[in-house]
């Protein structure tokens, strides 16, 4: 099944504690990227990828840290993580970056919770 | 500033009837428009894209319409079903085609038996 697949679900931690969340698609997509989801706030872009070792920011890279090593992964890092990163995270992948006509696939989300 | 603007009351509708879910931007000039809908405790799923020599685009029971003069798209479900329950989000191109969206925060559709 077509899939982008997220890690953990749901995490609460402390402030400073590095984390990573993890983010893999299985349909061989060049172009990945994650959001996070406030309320009122709409989905905003963290950072994005148009392929391997190629990586940008987006609207809201902060405190944020991205690598893509390989097509199929794109892990979120936050090394110091403060509670205003407490949010929910969507990691998404789509066929290019570079023709824009594409849909994007979602994963189900990260709900992390930042004390 | 640039804005995309979707209704941020939850629109509520008697089954059967038309739902229309309004998405205003300003700011940009979008190659194309894409809708999702986002059940809770889910991803967003994509719906449609309509681009911007197109008026207006089918799928199914979904009709999405784009008036770059206007600066809005107007999505509708027509015939509609308490399974249609859901969040809808817009998203606009704001990077001339290479992938960079811009969601609007959504507007949550309730459809009442």
């Amino acid at each position: 099944e077509a899939q982008v697949t997220q890690n953990p679900r749901y995490l609460i931690t402390v402030t400073g504690k590095k984390l990573t969340v993890t983010c893999s698609q299985n349909m061989n997509h060049e172009y990945m990227s994650w959001y996070r989801q406030d309320p009122g706030l709409g989905l905003r872009q963290i950072y994005y990828s148009m392929n391997v070792e190629v990586t940008d920011k987006g609207d809201v890279p902060e405190g944020y840290k991205v690598s893509r090593k390989e097509k199929r992964n794109f892990p979120l890092i936050l090394e110091s993580p403060s509670p205003n990163q407490t949010s929910l995270y969507f990691c998404a992948s789509s066929l290019s970056g570079g023709e824009g006509y594409q849909p994007q696939h979602f994963g189900d989300g990260t709900r992390l919770s930042i004390l | 500033s640039q804005k995309i603007e979707q209704n941020s009351e939850a629109l509520n509708i008697q089954e059967g009837k038309t739902a229309t879910l309004t998405c205003n931007y300003t700011n940009y000039s979008p190659a194309y428009l894409q809708w999702y809908r986002q059940d809770p405790g889910r991803g967003p799923v994509f719906l449609l894209l309509i681009r911007e020599n197109e008026k207006e685009k089918r799928k199914e029971r979904l009709k999405v319409t784009f008036d770059t003069t206007l600066k809005q798209s107007l999505f509708h479900i027509t015939a509609s079903q308490p399974a249609d329950s859901a969040t809808y989000l817009c998203a606009l191109d704001s990077s001339g085609g290479y992938n960079k969206l811009i969601f609007g925060a959504g507007t949550r559709l309730a459809v009442h038996p």
